[in-house]
Order: structure tokens, then sequence, then C-alpha cells
């Protein structure tokens, strides 16, 4: 399978704890992109990697997430000290510089008790 | 005001018929766009993407655009049970995609 994968596909957490996502994108694709999605809403733009850059950042990124790319390859999202209002899932996406089009991963969805 | 503008549905077609999808965006630096495919629980699936005004076909889909009108809409022509998902509009401005909420669309044998 060559298209975007991410791990883990669920989580459960208490509120307060620290949760890490991890997303590898289509091997030759060097944008690499997170987005959150609650239930009824789209996809919302949370920050995007041009290699191991990270280009951009939402306003919707508190600074309880950060997120990495470190080798250019794979990335991290993590959130820190949870909150029930992190509940979603999110969603990583990679593209080429070249084309505009982005191509999504499965998906993890959380869940804060 | 969102930048896309999607409504939410439901839409219920008939089996056999046309679908219309419809969208309006309000960045008018908005140079591409997308329509995704999401079913219920699933990540979004890329079905469409157009560039230029007027119209681009791709099997039952067409996409069609017209930026003086800050419109985009999506036809599905043969509509199936397997159409029946919620339809993503998206804009790509400044190296990012914004989003609308989608159109449920539901399609009846």
């Amino acid at each position: 399978d060559t298209g975007v994968s991410q791990d883990p596909r669920h989580k459960i957490t208490k509120r307060g704890q620290n949760v890490t996502f991890r997303c590898d994108p289509i091997s030759e694709h060097n944008r690499l992109y997170w987005y959150r999605q609650t239930l009824g809403q789209g996809p919302e733009f949370l920050t995007y990697f041009q290699n191991e850059a990270q280009l951009e950042k939402s306003r919707l990124l508190s600074d309880r997430f950060s997120a990495e790319r470190p080798k250019g390859s794979f990335s991290t999202l993590e959130i820190q000290r949870t909150e029930q209002g992190d509940s979603a899932m999110y969603l990583c996406a990679s593209s080429l510089i070249s084309e505009r089009a982005q191509y999504f991963g499965p998906g993890t969805r959380l869940l804060v008790l | 005001q969102k930048e896309v503008e999607q409504n939410s549905g439901p839409l219920s077609v008939p089996e056999g018929a046309i679908a219309s999808l419809n969208c309006t965006y309000s960045d008018r630096g908005s140079q591409s766009f997308f329509w995704y495919r999401q079913y219920s629980g699933k990540s979004p699936e890329l079905i469409m993407f157009i560039y230029s005004n007027g119209d681009k076909e791709d099997g039952r889909f067409t996409a069609q655009l017209n930026k003086a009108s800050q419109y985009v809409s999506l036809l599905i022509r043969d509509s199936q049970p397997s159409d029946s998902a919620t339809y993503l509009c998206a804009g790509y401005s400044a190296s990012k995609i914004i989003f609308g909420s989608g159109t449920r669309l539901s399609i009846r044998p």
C-alpha cells in the first residue's frame, strides 16, 4: 500500500494526558498537512510542512499542540494536557510541491474522556 | 462568513438521476478547487479538481467553475447508491486547502 498511513487509528485517553499521532506520507510527496475534523464539519487546517520545515500553523493550533517532521519523511502531532474539546478526527494529507491536490490518510480518531 | 459555503443537505436524489452539488467561495485569491467524497467514518477521497473556468468531465462526474460568480459545482450523472456520501468542496489558496462543511447526498433506490 503506497498511500498515506496514520497510526494509531483510534485513541482513547483521559483528560490531561499527552497523546502522539504519526503520519507517513506518500513516499515522494514533500508536503505534509495536518487537519482536524469534528462531526458535521469539513477538515480544518492545522499546520503543514515542506520537507522538514514547518511553514505555517493555524491560529487553531494552541501551544498544547506541536508537530514535527524531523527528516522530511514521517511526521508526528503531539497534544499535551488533552481536553475534551480535543476529541476529533485528526487527518494527515500529503502532496507534491508541483501539485495542489492533497491525498488523505485514514485518520486518527481521538476521544478524550 | 465562511470562506467556502455549502448547503449541508441532505440532498435526496433517485437512483439514475443527476445529482447537483453547489458551493460558493469568498476568497478571490483561490486558484483551484476540489471535490472530495467522504463516507461516514472514513477520510476524504479526492474525486475531482478544477483550475480553469468552465467544465471538466471525468466519467460520471462533471465539475464546473465560474470564477466571476465565485461558484463551483459538481454534477453526478446516473447516480448510484454507492454515491451516497458527504461531498466536500474545497478551495486552494496560499498552499492551503480550505474546506466547506460538506453536503450530505443520499441516493434513494
